[in-house]
């Protein structure tokens, strides 16, 4: 498995704000991503998190709302933008590591706008 | 229609029950499958993964896929009130969809003593 923590591990933030959010892993990984997790509902993916690199986005998710950032192989950001209640939702981050199949997710970070 | 159907539940058994869930998925190139299990205000733990056709157990845990009716299933011997908490199937395909999980709306388990 992998240890991940996120920071902060949860906000309430005015709307017009934003908020990055952090995600550290206790060793290399090979892949990492970041899901939302709407009230009451299942997890979406929103990016895959690549190294030195652009995030690669899903449909309905775009880089000037969820700019992600990776600069090394243990380490993620993905930022809020511009934040609206709507945005209120537990945001995670999750790794694979080597080229598993196994994914495993951070503890979450709980966002609440108003 | 959605990529991966699961009843949300809740479902509510006594301990020592043993509880099925269940998944149907509509995209035959899907080919990995997970389970994972999430206490509230938690992330998703990972209970148990497979890629074929057939039953896979650990423990009281048994995984059960049938890709011929795209239909999987989690079995769980002699429920625990620990048990209580939501299960959430999650399935991914290969090549590009590597790691990208589409998952289930999630079922709401409840042991009572």
């Amino acid at each position: 498995s992998a240890v991940i923590s996120q920071k902060p591990s949860r906000d309430i933030c005015q709307r017009g704000t934003s908020l990055t959010i952090q995600c550290q892993v206790d060793s290399q990984v090979t892949m990492m991503f970041w899901y939302r997790q709407q009230p009451g509902q299942s997890l979406t993916l929103i990016a895959t998190a690549n190294q030195g690199s652009e995030a690669t986005y899903e449909s309905g998710f775009v880089i000037d709302k969820f700019p992600i950032s990776r600069p090394n192989l243990t380490f993620s950001t993905l930022t809020v933008s511009n934040m609206s209640p709507e945005d209120s939702s537990i945001y995670l981050c999750s790794v694979i590591r080597d080229l598993s199949y196994e994914q495993y997710f951070g503890p979450g970070t709980r966002l609440t706008v108003t | 229609q959605k990529e991966v159907e699961q009843d949300p539940g809740p479902l509510s058994v006594p301990e020592g029950a043993i509880v099925s869930l269940n998944c149907t998925y509509s995209n035959s190139a899907f080919q990995y499958f997970m389970w994972y299990r999430q206490y509230s205000r938690k992330g998703p733990e990972l209970l148990m993964y497979t890629y074929s056709s057939g039953n896979k157990e650990d423990g009281r845990f048994t995984a059960q896929v049938d890709k011929s009716s795209k239909y999987i299933s989690l079995f769980i011997r002699d429920s625990q009130p620990s048990d209580s908490a939501t299960y959430l199937c999650a399935i991914q395909g290969g090549g590009t969809s590597y790691g990208k999980l589409t998952f289930g709306q999630g079922t709401i388990l409840t042991v009572h003593p």
